[in-house]
Formats: structure tokens, C-alpha cells, sequence
């Protein structure tokens, strides 16, 4: 069957420098993705996108990276703050603008 | 702009009672969806709807979930009986439409625990 699914179920990063977030998938014929942040105790909150058609795409201080050779999608925030702990998600979007998502990890940020 | 609303935030029942719960989309976004999201998981769509009508119900457990959207607005998940592995966060989340194009708007979510 199809899954989206991330290789860290936890990252713990010191407060200023720089994480990265992976997410492996297994449909080849998936053509967007999307990160998604959750706090706890909120919904999904959309970050980023990429369509298929992209290796790279950037917004501010997360940057997007798609390998479509190994199905493999990578999520970095610059400068990691600790508002930035939460959990990510990446998702695949499938016709009718169904969410297909992955486990998750946990971002944990050290002062 | 106010986001999804839902209520209530928190529920805790006994396995094999009756629960419900409810949806407030964003104002006019005809695109509503229910997730189901166990502990440790990402959440998983249950339903779709567009205006009242539904697009994909495939995940739904139709022997104990039920969901309606009479008026195309408001929305309500029923669970009936629960059962313990019933106990997840239930999103709801809605978008202006279906197309891809459209960024899906998540409410807080409802925690169920089922004892």
C-alpha cells in the first residue's frame, strides 16, 4: 500500500542552529507535498508546499527539499527557535485535495 | 478571519456509550473534513464533504461512525457505540473548495478518551 511516512520519531536541536526534518514516501506518481507543524493541544498548521515538478522551494526560515530518484522529502528550519517545537508532519495531497499523512516527529528545541 | 471551531474540546466516556461531535468551518468554505488522529500518529481523513453533500466516506467506520452536513455549514461526527480504540483527537478542517490548489484550515480538535 501506499504511506508517507519519516525516518526520526524525535530531534532534539540546541536553540539557534539549524534542523532537518526527513519524510520517506513510496508512491512515485505522488506530485504534492506539504509540511504541516502541530503544537500541542492544535491542529495542523500548514508551513510549506512542493510540487513534484520542484526540487527546492524556500519561505522564511524553512526551506523544502525533494529528492523524487529515492521518494524522499527533507524539511529545514534555519536558525531553530523554540517556538519551533512542535511536531512535523509531511503529507502527500491526492486528487480532491485529499491529506495522506505521514507519523510525525518531534521537534524538541534546548536553550 | 476566525478559524474552525469545534466543541467540545475534551470527552470522556465509558466504552459503548454515544458521543458527538461538532464543526464550525470558516465562513463560506464549502470543503469540510473530519480526521481521526490516535496518539503518535498523523491524522487520517475520515469524511469529506462538499457544501452537503459527501465526497469520500471510504475510511469511515460506518458501523459506529456517523457524520452529517444538513445545511452545507456546520457539521457533526457521531460514534455510536464507542469502543476503546475509539480514543483519538478528532479535526476537523475545512477549505474553500476541493482542488489542490486549496489550503486545508484545521480546528483544535476534540480529545476523546474512551474508559
Amino acid at each position: 500500500g501506499e504511506s508517507v511516512g519519516l525516518h526520526l520519531p524525535t530531534l532534539s536541536v540546541q536553540e539557534g542552529d539549524n534542523s532537518i526534518i526527513n519524510c520517506a514516501y513510496s508512491n512515485s506518481a505522488s506530485d504534492y507535498f506539504i509540511w504541516y507543524k502541530q503544537e500541542s493541544g492544535k491542529g495542523p498548521q500548514f508551513i510549506i508546499d512542493i510540487r513534484s515538478n520542484m526540487d527546492k522551494r524556500q519561505g522564511q526560515r524553512v526551506t523544502v527539499l525533494l529528492n523524487k530518484t529515492v521518494k524522499h522529502l527533507s524539511l529545514q528550519i534555519a536558525a531553530t527557535q523554540p517556538g519551533d517545537s512542535a511536531v512535523y508532519f509531511c503529507a502527500e495531497k491526492k486528487y480532491g485535495n485529499k491529506l495522506v499523512f505521514g507519523a510525525g516527529t518531534i521537534l524538541r528545541v534546548k536553550s | 478571519e476566525a478559524g474552525v471551531a469545534q466543541s467540545p474540546r475534551y470527552k470522556i466516556i465509558e466504552k459503548r456509550q454515544s458521543v458527538a461531535f461538532w464543526c464550525n468551518p470558516i465562513s463560506g468554505h464549502a470543503t469540510l473534513y473530519w480526521y481521526q488522529q490516535i496518539l503518535g500518529q498523523g491524522p487520517k481523513l475520515l469524511i469529506q464533504f462538499q457544501n452537503n453533500g459527501v465526497v469520500d466516506d471510504s475510511q469511515l467506520p460506518k458501523d459506529r461512525f456517523s457524520a452529517e452536513r444538513l445545511k452545507g455549514v456546520d457539521s457533526t461526527l457521531k460514534i455510536q457505540p464507542a469502543k476503546l480504540e475509539d480514543s483519538a483527537v478528532y479535526l476537523c478542517a475545512s477549505s474553500p473548495a476541493p482542488g489542490s490548489n486549496y489550503e486545508q484550515y484545521f480546528g483544535p480538535g476534540t480529545r476523546l478518551t474512551v474508559t
